[in-house]
């Protein structure tokens, strides 16, 4: 059974890091390319990071460019996302989420909270 | 960027009747070498991560009941159920993945009337 699980989500002040890991199991993990969603309280889904396979290949939103690091580790079958110089509007539930081969989003976690307030 | 505008914002229907969802996209997500539509639906429960239900325009995920159905081509999309059930109820997303920024609308959310 594939599984994704987030975790390192939590309350920051703004201007503040953190970073998201997400655990992967029941699929050879190193296949597929992965991605964070986030979901700001009460609003729709915005797409924020992608990595290849192989980490050759990158994207970021224009929203999180030169703030947040999108990683993985397929040895360890984790996926890692570094937030650095967090904002207010920063604050959202994060999930990862597979890309099927066909280009979908196909799984996804079950989400951690990122809070960011003084 | 390619914008996608999803309409009703809400929509409340009685159980059995037929939901219909539209999607349209700001340029075509038709890809040319496949002849494939680079669009997908979600349905989010309160609580829960979003599940794919819908992927290249009108393929159903496995396991996705066959009263979810899709059309569409090129900017213009829809989201059909055909008979709604209680645990229908969600909000529904769509999603182009035919180029980076990957976007979804705004969600759709579907009530019983």
């Amino acid at each position: 059974e594939v599984q994704l699980v987030e975790s390192g989500g939590g309350l920051v002040q703004p201007g503040g890091s953190l970073r998201l890991s997400c655990a992967a199991s029941g699929f050879t993990f190193s296949y597929y390319s992965m991605n964070w969603v986030r979901q700001a309280p009460g609003k729709g889904l915005e797409w924020i990071s992608y990595i290849s396979s192989g980490s050759n290949t990158i994207y970021y939103a224009d929203s999180v460019k030169d703030r947040f690091t999108i990683s993985r580790d397929n040895a360890k079958n984790s996926l890692y996302l570094q937030m650095n110089s967090l904002r207010v509007e920063d604050t959202a539930v994060y999930y990862c989420a597979r890309l099927a081969y066909r280009g979908d989003f196909d799984y996804w976690g079950q989400g951690t909270l990122v809070t960011v307030s003084s | 960027d390619i914008v996608m505008t999803q309409s009703p914002d809400s929509l409340a229907v009685s159980l059995g009747e037929r939901a219909t969802i539209n999607c349209k996209s700001s340029q075509s997500v038709l890809y040319s070498s496949n002849n494939k539509n680079y669009l997908d639906w979600y349905q989010q429960k309160p609580g829960q991560p979003p599940k794919l239900l819908i992927y290249w325009a009108s393929s159903r995920e496995s396991g996705v009941p066959d009263r979810f159905s899709a059309s569409g081509s090129g900017t213009d999309f829809t989201l059909t159920i055909s008979s709604l059930q209680a645990e229908d109820v969600a909000v529904y997303y769509c999603q182009q993945y035919y180029s980076t920024p990957y976007t979804f609308g705004q969600g759709t959310k579907l009530e019983i009337k």
